[in-house]
């Protein structure tokens, strides 16, 4: 059962910006870092952003991740069909001493 | 370059057991943790379970406390997720993936266990 909550889609034309929430509680995103994911279809997850607002090597800085309290949000500018895919928040949860995953969000170019 | 391959997925009857493997190659595996994500058709990504660096500390989702068992072989660069008592729930894609930087820094292609009578 997820405990991160996520809208179930998101849209936007090609260049503009789409923004995803991911909101928690005080025992995962409120006290742990947060990550998020881009699953294209058919294939496996690929890590977007780490530590809230950090990314990996070769990621793209059209994506950007915050946090504040509760709750995270991941920015994508200048949107691309190619950027059409499911994004999964994840923390660490104190109360349940394990990963938490977001309800997922997908992504549509229109 | 990192890779991750899982294997040992098939088609098991409830109650059943069944063992995954995940064989790293181009990094350090003995120096990161290691975690079982799964993903049910159709559904999205939820935890399964990880292994601390050298097997020391281990953490599991409540849903698979006393059936799953996660361990590591750092000789042979090796993870492994035995399943026992399995589920029509535990029907799912398994990935296999390493924290170098975080949870979910690398992937496997996944394996897929289904369960059904």
């Amino acid at each position: 059962q997820s405990v991160l909550t996520q809208p179930p889609s998101a849209s936007g034309t090609p260049g503009q910006r789409v923004t995803i929430s991911c909101s928690g509680s005080n025992s995962n995103i409120g006290n742990n870092f947060i990550s998020w994911y881009q699953q294209l279809p058919g294939t496996a997850p690929k890590l977007l952003i780490y530590r809230n607002d950090q990314r990996p090597s070769g990621i793209p800085d059209r994506f950007s991740g915050s946090k504040s309290g509760v709750s995270a949000s991941l920015a994508i500018s200048g949107l691309r069909s190619e950027d059409e895919a499911d994004y999964y928040c994840v923390s660490w949860d104190d109360s349940l001493s394990g990963y938490v995953f977001g309800t997922g969000t997908e992504v549509t170019a229109l | 370059e990192e890779q991750l391959v899982e294997s040992g997925g098939d088609l098991v009857q409830p109650g059943g057991s069944l063992r995954l493997s995940c064989a790293a190659s181009g990094f350090t595996f003995s120096s990161y943790w290691m975690s079982w994500v799964r993903q049910g058709p159709g559904r999205g990504l939820e935890w399964v379970a990880n292994i601390k660096e050298d097997g020391s500390e281990i953490h599991y989702v409540d849903s698979v406390k006393g059936r799953f068992t996660i361990s590591r072989d750092n000789a042979k660069n090796s993870l492994y997720l035995h399943m026992n008592g399995l589920r029509v729930e535990d029907t799912a894609v398994y990935y296999c993936t390493s924290h170098q930087l975080e949870i979910g820094t690398c992937w496997g292609q996944g394996t897929l266990v289904t369960v059904s009578s």
